[in-house]
């Protein structure tokens, strides 16, 4: 089936640890995003990407880097400079830009 | 960037009521999507409704672009229909959500 696979599902981090989430999807989508939900909060965009070997920050992309060598690819790391990591990670990709998003399960990243 | 309102903040239903949610947003949109986030985070797709009315089973929505709102109606309301619901407002190559709202459907 097609669709937006995202892992692990729970993931958990050392401080002064670096950890990367994976995204992966077979929809051949052509952009593709990353989102940071706290608890009772919306989304908020941290990095998106229109295309092959580009990417954008979002709102909130200090701490966090992000690569798009492939277009079903797009892994997100959260480096040891986030301070406070601990949330929801949901990556989304849609058709082009303007056009409907559709999320994977995200991941839940903790502190050890 | 663009401000995304939603009312009520929470809501809770009796089985079989039915209700409707508000979005309000700050600027002029090229794309708006309605949620609904299930109780272990997935987020489910109801409508992409830049504009006008669109109807799926016992929700509706409607869009009024130029005073920019969006409402999304539920009747009948089933206990599955608990979560919350986010409206998601695209400009500027991204899209900036609202807080939500908290529905809670009781048997």
């Amino acid at each position: 089936d097609g669709g937006i696979t995202q892992s692990p599902k729970y993931l958990f981090r050392k401080e002064g640890q670096n950890v990367t989430l994976s995204c992966e999807q077979n929809l051949n989508h052509d952009a593709m995003y990353w989102y940071r939900q706290d608890p009772g909060q919306g989304l908020r965009l941290i990095y998106y990407s229109q295309i092959v070997n580009d990417f954008q920050k979002g709102d909130i992309a200090e701490g966090y880097s992000v690569s798009r060598e492939k277009k079903e690819s797009f892994p997100l790391t959260v480096t040891s400079a986030q301070k406070n990591p601990t949330a929801f990670y949901l990556c989304a990709s849609s058709n082009q830009v303007n056009q409907p998003q559709h999320f994977g399960d995200g991941t839940r990243l903790s502190i050890l | 960037g663009i401000q995304v309102e939603q009312s009520p903040p929470d809501l809770i239903l009796q089985e079989g009521a039915n209700s409707t949610l508000r979005c309000n947003f700050s600027d002029s949109v090229n794309n708006l999507q309605w949620f609904h986030q299930n109780p272990w985070g997935q987020l489910i797709n109801l409508f992409y409704i830049p504009s006008g009315t669109k109807q799926n089973g016992r929700l509706s929505a409607t869009t009024v672009a130029t005073e920019r709102y969006s409402l999304l109606y539920i009747s009948s309301s089933q206990t599955t229909d608990s979560g919350v619901y986010f409206c998601a407002v695209e400009g500027d190559y991204k899209l900036s959500f609202g807080a939500g709202t908290t529905v809670t459907v009781r048997a």
